[in-house]
């Protein structure tokens, strides 16, 4: 059971925009730097978006990352069929001590 | 190019034993944080483990704690995880990954652990 909770699914036509949430709390989001991750089918999980808004080498500028208060927020602009996909953002929870991810969002294209 | 490469994974009774390992490769592996990440079948991704880079501290979720062993050899640039009594509830795809408290950078390809009867 996550702590931090996010869309099902969200969908938009190519070329459009689509953002995904990330509701958590003061001892996770409020406190700790987001991370969010891309899962494609059948493969492992790869870093999109680091220390809130800060993307990896490689990582095109089409995907952004915010954070407000206890939330965070990932957007994709100019959507492709290659960005459908799972994404989960994940963050370190001081009162639990571990690390943990939001509920998953599906992106459909 | 980091590279981290499971082993290990496969079919066990419920009861019983597994020990995975995972080979690191390009980066300076005792420098870092590894933790292990599961994801059962269908379902969202959920932090299993971790361990500092000198081994002198490790992290267990709740749902494992006294039954798995995180552990690593920074000689040989391997990270361990050794589950025992292990429960259906344990099937999932085990990944090892870099990483612990302020993000996860790379992840392995990870490794299938079913528990069944």
């Amino acid at each position: 059971q996550s702590v931090l909770t996010q869309p099902p699914s969200v969908s938009a036509a190519p070329g459009q925009k689509v953002t995904i949430s990330c509701s958590g709390s003061s001892s996770n989001i409020g406190n700790n730097y987001v991370s969010w991750y891309q899962q494609l089918p059948g493969t492992a999980p790869n870093l999109l978006i680091y220390a809130n808004n800060k993307r990896p080498s490689g990582i095109p500028d089409r995907f952004s990352g915010s954070r407000s208060g206890t939330s965070a927020t990932l957007d994709i602009t100019g959507l492709q069929t290659g960005d459908e996909a799972d994404y989960y953002c994940g963050t370190w929870d001081s009162s639990l001590s571990t690390y943990v991810f939001g509920t998953g969002t599906k992106v459909t294209v | 190019e980091v590279q981290l490469l499971e082993s290990g994974g496969g079919f066990v009774q419920p009861g019983g034993s597994l020990r995975l390992s995972c080979a690191a490769s390009g980066f300076t592996f005792s420098s870092y944080a590894m933790s292990w990440v599961r994801q059962a079948p269908g379902r969202g991704l959920d932090w299993v483990s971790a361990i500092s880079g000198s081994a002198s501290n490790t992290y267990y979720a709740d749902s494992v704690k006294g039954r798995f062993t995180i552990s690593r050899d920074n000689s040989n640039s391997t990270l361990y995880l050794q589950m025992n009594s292990l429960r259906a509830e344990d099937t999932a795809i085990y990944y090892c990954v870099k990483g612990y408290t302020y993000t996860i950078d790379y992840w392995g390809q990870g490794s299938l652990v079913t528990v069944s009867s």
